[in-house]
């Protein structure tokens, strides 16, 4: 039974780019959170998605999105990126409000 | 300000030692859990603490909740190396967000 996977693994980017972050949630889930960590702190929620709709959102600028296919995958994009976008992205799937599974993470580096 | 404080910030002991980390906050919460996070991977749950003053025990780690649901203790007894990470609490106030607040974490080094 896989786990929770999320690509790509690694991820560098410039300034003012897009980029595009990918999650698949442990099979049976159907909800599916991002959360963003800063070196030093605690994972941030950014938003999250149940029946490919954002039901609540984090304290995260509009150039935070995202969306949930119907085969409950997710994607996290962000526009127009800043130095401190830099962070772990980690992503987390649960069923309803039940326990969230986290996957690896995506580590962004913005130059 | 960061709705939960975790102590000490890092924690760096000899094998066999013993030691707590702490998760405090003002507000009240209906549950709380503990993680462990190794470098380059996402929080694993430990445990779930949903009653004031419940005790829980996870081989040589336990957990406390408070009597109040506004902090928790976990102990580790006799560290290992492997019991090295970072370890993170979240909480999920009463009345409030499903989506649990994570502290900033403390992390522990246990050198062989």
């Amino acid at each position: 039974d896989a786990g929770v996977t999320q690509s790509p693994t690694h991820l560098i980017k410039t300034r003012g780019q897009q980029v595009t972050l990918r999650c698949s949630p442990k099979s049976g889930h159907d909800t599916v959170s991002w959360y963003q960590q800063a070196l030093g702190q605690g994972p941030q929620f950014i938003f999250q998605y149940y029946e490919e709709e954002e039901r609540q959102r984090g304290n995260f600028p509009d150039r935070f999105s995202g969306h949930q296919f119907p085969n409950y995958s997710s994607e996290l994009n962000v526009n127009a990126l800043l130095l401190g976008d830099s962070a772990l992205y980690l992503c987390a799937s649960s069923l309803v409000s039940d326990t969230q599974y986290f996957g690896p993470g995506t580590r962004l580096t913005v130059l | 300000t960061q709705l939960l404080e975790q102590s000490p910030q890092f924690l760096s002991i000899q094998e066999g030692e013993n030691l707590t980390v702490y998760c405090n906050s003002s507000s009240v919460f209906s549950s709380l859990q503990w993680y462990r996070q190794e470098p380059g991977e996402g929080p694993v749950l430990l445990v779930t603490v949903v009653t004031g003053g419940e005790v829980k025990k996870l081989k040589r780690l336990t957990f406390q909740f408070g009597d109040a649901r506004k902090d928790s203790s976990l102990h580790i007894t006799a560290a290992q190396p492997g019991d090295t990470g970072l370890y993170l609490c979240a909480g999920k106030r009463t009345g409030g967000s499903y989506i649990p607040t994570f502290g900033r974490g403390t992390s522990l080094i246990v050198h062989p």
